[in-house]
């Protein structure tokens, strides 16, 4: 079954500290992997995308990995600000399909000041 | 900004109102999409258009019944709704196949949260 697991569902952390967040999946044909964040009340937002060659991956204090043999994506951010305070859903794309694309429940981040 | 706009952003209605959301898309996209969000739940996918045509519908009820008049614009029409119809229904566009890089980025509307009492 194609399903994408992320972990924490929910994480706190202190302005200016460093996080990271889990992603696994199970879904093949695989062609690229999506991170969004998603303000409360808003749709989701394109941070990363990442393809089976590529191990990395940044935007400005994010950063994208990508292990293709494990199945394994994270996303990293650095010195937290309070607008990241957000859901960051992990995506993945099955490949040659429109409609094929994977969605993570979601990791709920809180930044505190 | 995403060039995704949905209307209305807040929408409550009765379990025996017929309601519409209506989405349009100013990115010159060829695919439309309707997903529901309930919390804590992933992303649930209701249908798909590709070139005005409908491509996937994900055994979504019959009380939920969309239209796409043309590549620009989508809605999603509402009847006899039940309390668990209660979400966050999004829109987005994409222009080709989602399967490469550099194609197919799914750019999303903010939402339209509706509630049915």
């Amino acid at each position: 079954k194609n399903q994408v697991e992320q972990s924490p569902q929910s994480l706190i952390i202190l302005e200016g500290k460093n996080c990271t967040l889990q992603c696994n999946y199970t879904v093949s044909p695989f062609s690229n992997l999506r991170w969004y964040k998603q303000d409360t009340g808003r749709g989701p937002v394109s941070l990363t995308i990442m393809t089976f060659s590529e191990n990395t991956k940044s935007n400005g204090r994010y950063t994208a990995t990508l292990d293709a043999d494990t199945k394994q994506s994270s996303l990293h951010i650095t010195a937290s600000q309070l607008s990241d305070s957000a859901s960051y859903i992990c995506v993945v794309i099955m490949y040659s399909s429109a409609s094929k694309i994977i969605f993570g429940s979601g990791t709920r981040l809180s930044i505190r000041p | 900004e995403t060039g995704v706009t949905q209307t209305p952003r807040h929408l409550v209605m009765g379990m025996t109102n017929k309601k519409s959301l209506k989405c349009e898309q100013h990115l010159g996209h060829n695919a439309m999409y309707w997903y529901k969000q309930s919390a804590k739940k992933p992303l649930e996918l209701m249908f798909v258009y590709s070139l005005e045509e409908r491509v996937e519908n994900n055994s979504v009820p019959s009380r939920f019944s969309p239209e796409c008049p043309n590549s620009s614009h989508l809605f999603l029409h509402l009847h006899t709704l039940q309390p668990e119809d209660s979400a966050l229904y999004l829109c987005a566009s994409s222009q080709g196949d989602t399967g490469t890089e550099n194609t197919g980025e799914l750019f999303f509307g903010e939402g339209s949260r509706l509630t049915v009492l």
